[in-house]
This record gives structure tokens, C-alpha cells and sequence, in this order.
């Protein structure tokens, strides 16, 4: 089984500031990786695919990069609408996704 | 639009059967593969299993293998979950999901609530 790890659980940013956020696997998985963002109370959305191909309704300011074992997303300028769980996912070995543990994204 | 909408969810007792559906429209249900995905409370999330769009290849987890059962009634545009001897660490928002292209989820039920307790 492949597994994700997510960096760190929990990041503090002040709106307008940059996030990072990272994932490893525990091997390869190529480009084979998405993230998806999940709100309070709310289902997933996902948000990236193929690690940097962003979704089709969500702003530019979210970009995803990485190849084989480490991946990051970044949120350029932090908006209120930002904060969130964020999940990474592997679907190198489709169809037995593994999902990372999550990013808390909280306001500073 | 396309949408996804979960049902059968509830309080059932460890060792005890559950049957969850999905009811699929906006999209031709049939060229797709689908998932379920579950979250327990306050955790993150994990994946249960895959079925293809020909209804006959299906993948589980390990932690369900040989309890779950994953099936598609094409005719229904309905996904459906047969779970038989539950555990307490079966609790959680199971969600249905579409699989994109052989690769990410991009669509997503708004969840059932399945609770194993005593």
C-alpha cells in the first residue's frame, strides 16, 4: 500500500500571506495525484489533478507541483474563503486510492 | 447538473447488516466508475471501494474485504454498498463518488452517516 503523508497538520497564515502545503508517498506515484479541499460541514471538492492541473472554479491563486514522492500545494495570497482541509491522494494505484491525513489550513 | 444523492444510513448494532445507495443524474451513470469514500467523525478521509463502470471489476479495502460488497444497477443509475458484519470502527459519513478518468473523484455525495453502537 502506498502511503501519503501530509506536512504539517496544522498551518497558521494570515490572510493575504502564501501557504505551503506538502505531501510525500511513500513511493512513486508519478503525476498521479490530486488535492482536494474540504470545508466545515461540506463534502470534498476536488481542487487538483495530475498534481498541477487545477479545477475548472477555482482561482489561479491555487497551483499544485511535484513529481514521484513529493508534491506541494500553494496558495498564493490567503483569502477568507481559503481555510480548510485540504487532502492529497494518490491514484497511482487506481483504483486502491490512498488519501493523506489532511492539512488544517487555519487563520492566524 | 449532476448530482449524486446517498441513502440508507443509521444506528445499527456491531455484527449487523446496512445497505447504503446512490442515486446518480445529470450524467450517464453507466460510462462511469464509482467509489465509496468514508470519513469517520473528526478523521480524515479513507477509501472503501471502487466498482467499474462495466459493474463487474470491483476493489476493496482491506479493512472491508469479505464484509463489503460493492454493486451498480445500471437500469437505476444507482450505486449501492452491502455492508454486513459491522464494526464500531465502520462508524462514518460514507460518501458515494464518481470516478473521473480512471484517475481523481470529481463528484461527491453529500454523505449518509452510518453509526455501529450497541
Amino acid at each position: 500500500e502506498i502511503v501519503m503523508t501530509q506536512s504539517p497538520a496544522t498551518l497558521s497564515v494570515s490572510p493575504g500571506e502564501r501557504a505551503t502545503l506538502s505531501c510525500r508517498a511513500s513511493q512513486s506515484v508519478s503525476s498521479n495525484l490530486a488535492w482536494y479541499q474540504q470545508k466545515p460541514g461540506q463534502t470534498p471538492r476536488l481542487l487538483i489533478y495530475g498534481a498541477s492541473t487545477r479545477v475548472t472554479g477555482f482561482p489561479a491563486r491555487f497551483s499544485g507541483s511535484g513529481y514521484g514522492t513529493d508534491f506541494t500545494l500553494t496558495i498564493s495570497s490567503l483569502q477568507s474563503e481559503d481555510f480548510a482541509v485540504y487532502y492529497c491522494q494518490q491514484y497511482n494505484n487506481w483504483p486502491l486510492y490512498t488519501f493523506g491525513q489532511g492539512t488544517k489550513l487555519e487563520i492566524k | 447538473q449532476v448530482q449524486l444523492v446517498e441513502s440508507g444510513g443509521g444506528v445499527v448494532q456491531p455484527g449487523r447488516s446496512l445497505r447504503l445507495s446512490c442515486a446518480a443524474s445529470g450524467f450517464t451513470f453507466s460510462s462511469y466508475a464509482m467509489h465509496w469514500v468514508r470519513q469517520a467523525p473528526g478523521k480524515g478521509l479513507e477509501w472503501v471501494a471502487n466498482i467499474w463502470s462495466d459493474g463487474i471489476n470491483t476493489y476493496y479495502a482491506d479493512f472491508v474485504k469479505g464484509r463489503f460488497t460493492i454493486s451498480r444497477d445500471t437500469s437505476k443509475s444507482t450505486l449501492y454498498l452491502q455492508m454486513n458484519s459491522l464494526r464500531a470502527e465502520d462508524t462514518a459519513m460514507y460518501y458515494c463518488a464518481r470516478d473521473r478518468a480512471h484517475d481523481a473523484i470529481d463528484v461527491w455525495g453529500q454523505g449518509t452517516t452510518v453509526t455501529v453502537s450497541s
